[in-house]
C-alpha cells in the first residue's frame, strides 16, 4: 500500500458527461501529480500541484481541470467526456516537488461510452 | 524534449533464468533516471532512482545500472511473482518536476 488513495476506482459514464476523480496524497507530502495511462500511450503527466498551488502542466486538455485543497488532497475534473478519454487515471504524490520517488495510488479505471 | 525508449516490448523467461531489461534516454542534464514496477490495475510501484553514470541499486534480485545512454534492470534467478510490467522513467533539467515514462517491459516468469 503507498499510501495515496482515490476513489472511486471505476467510473462508467456516457459521452458529454463531466467526471470528477480524487486523490488524498500520503501523509505529509505536499506534491500532488496526475498522470493518465491508456493501452496506446502508456503514462502520460498532466499536471501537478504543490502545497495548493499549479507547479506544472503537461499533455492536458482544455476539457480537463484540477486543483489541490488546503488539506492537500486533489480533484481531477474531466468534462465533455469522449471515447477517447476512457483510460486509468492515476495520482501520485512526494514530499517535495521536484519528482523523485513519486508514490503512485491504484488509478481511477475510467470508461466513456 | 525527454524520451525514453525500452526493450523487448515483452519477455518470458522460465523461473531460474536471468535476463536484462533495456531503457534507452535521451534527456537534456539528467537529474534522475527512476524504475518502477506495476501489477495488472495497480499503480507503478517505485524501485530505483539512478542519478549518475555507473551508479548502481540492489533490490532482492533485481540489479539497476546506467549509463550515460541507457539503464539495465538485470534480474536474477526470476520467480514467478516478479511477473509485472517493468517501467523506466526519467527527469531532465528542462522537465522540471515531469517524470517522461517509457512504454514498459511486460516480463512473465513461467514457474
Amino acid at each position: 500500500d503507498s499510501g495515496v488513495t482515490q476513489t472511486p476506482k471505476h467510473l462508467i459514464t456516457a459521452t458529454g458527461q463531466r467526471v470528477t476523480l480524487r486523490c488524498s496524497p500520503r501523509s505529509g507530502d505536499l506534491s500532488v501529480y496526475w498522470y493518465q495511462q491508456s493501452l496506446d500511450q502508456g503514462l502520460q503527466f498532466l499536471i501537478q500541484y504543490y502545497n495548493g498551488e499549479e507547479r506544472a502542466k503537461g499533455n492536458i486538455l482544455e476539457r480537463f481541470s484540477a486543483q489541490q485543497f488546503p488539506d492537500l488532497h486533489s480533484e481531477l475534473n474531466l468534462s465533455s467526456l469522449e471515447l477517447g478519454d476512457s483510460a486509468l487515471y492515476f495520482c501520485a504524490s512526494s514530499v517535495v516537488g521536484t519528482g523523485t520517488e513519486l508514490f503512485f495510488g491504484s488509478g481511477t479505471q475510467l470508461s466513456v461510452l | 524534449e525527454d524520451q525514453v525508449t525500452q526493450s523487448p516490448e515483452a519477455l518470458r523467461l522460465q523461473e531460474g533464468e536471468s535476463s536484462s531489461l533495456n531503457c534507452s534516454y535521451t534527456v537534456s542534464g539528467l537529474r534522475g533516471l527512476f524504475w518502477y514496477r506495476q501489477d495488472p490495475g495497480k499503480g507503478p510501484e517505485f524501485l530505483f532512482t539512478l542519478y549518475s553514470a555507473g551508479e548502481e541499486k540492489e533490490k532482492e534480485r533485481l540489479k539497476a545500472t546506467l549509463t550515460k545512454k541507457e539503464s539495465f534492470l538485470h534480474i536474477t534467478a526470476p520467480k514467478p511473482e516478479d511477473s509485472a510490467t517493468y517501467l523506466c522513467a526519467v527527469r531532465g533539467e528542462t522537465s522540471g518536476s515531469r517524470l517522461t515514462f517509457g512504454e514498459g517491459t511486460q516480463l512473465t516468469v513461467n514457474p
